[in-house]
């Protein structure tokens, strides 16, 4: 299976201030079809996870433009240009182009 | 608007079974392909299974394959999870997602499965 591996686990950050998620994959995610399948997911405390962006960098609609995606083959960020109070909660990578795995997790927390 | 409700949670011995439902509606069911994740208490999220439109495609992990088996009802717009031979590493938040191609873009609230005796 594709192993995905995050880092940090875990991300204290300023308000206002940057934050960035890196995901690595023991297999390039780029499939057959010319897409890399590679998604961020958000999860609040206490709610379901929300996608937030899908084929490595297409925002889903309503997700604010702070949030960004990038990378290609094995290596991928999200990056948040400034960190508000509502992105505390944990982050997942999650790949769609093999057996569908997620990554670890990074917790973002308000310092 | 897309919504996905999962339900037939709750306790189960181990080695018992549960069927876990879930209905979707704001969308055309059968157009899409549908995903079980779940997540155990405290800890990140593991896919489980997903099925085609025309449930001609199914796929399952590793951890459950052999003991699970999805399948889904177009006329009712309904996915199942039939889980047997349950170990208390089954025990989490069981969602049901919709999914196009590589990717779940909603998500239902969760049922519950806990095996325990």
């Amino acid at each position: 299976d594709v192993v995905l591996t995050q880092s940090p686990l875990s991300l204290p950050v300023t308000l206002g201030q940057p934050a960035s998620i890196s995901c690595s994959s023991s297999q390039s995610l780029l499939y057959t079809d010319g897409n890399t399948y590679l998604n961020w997911f958000q999860q609040r405390p206490g709610q379901s996870p929300r996608r937030l962006i899908y084929k490595v960098s297409i925002r889903d609609s309503g997700v604010p433009d702070r949030f960004s995606g990038s990378g290609s083959g094995t290596d991928f960020t999200l990056k948040i240009s400034r960190v508000e109070p509502e992105d505390v909660g944990v982050y997942y990578c999650m790949q769609g182009t093999h057996t569908w795995t997620f990554g670890q997790g990074t917790k973002v927390e308000i310092e | 608007q897309v919504q996905l409700v999962e339900s037939g949670g709750g306790l189960v011995n181990p080695g018992g079974s549960l069927r876990l439902s879930c209905i979707g509606s704001g969308f055309t069911f059968s157009d899409y392909y549908m995903t079980w994740m779940r997540q155990a208490p405290g800890k990140g999220l593991e896919w489980v299974s997903y099925i085609s439109g025309t449930s001609s495609n199914r796929k399952y992990a590793d951890s459950v394959k052999g003991r699970f088996t999805i399948s889904r009802d177009n006329a009712k717009r309904s996915v199942y999870l039939q889980m047997n031979s349950l170990t208390v590493e089954d025990t989490a938040l069981y969602y049901c997602g919709r999914s196009p191609i590589g990717t779940t873009d909603y998500w239902g609230q969760g049922t519950l499965v806990t095996v325990s005796s």
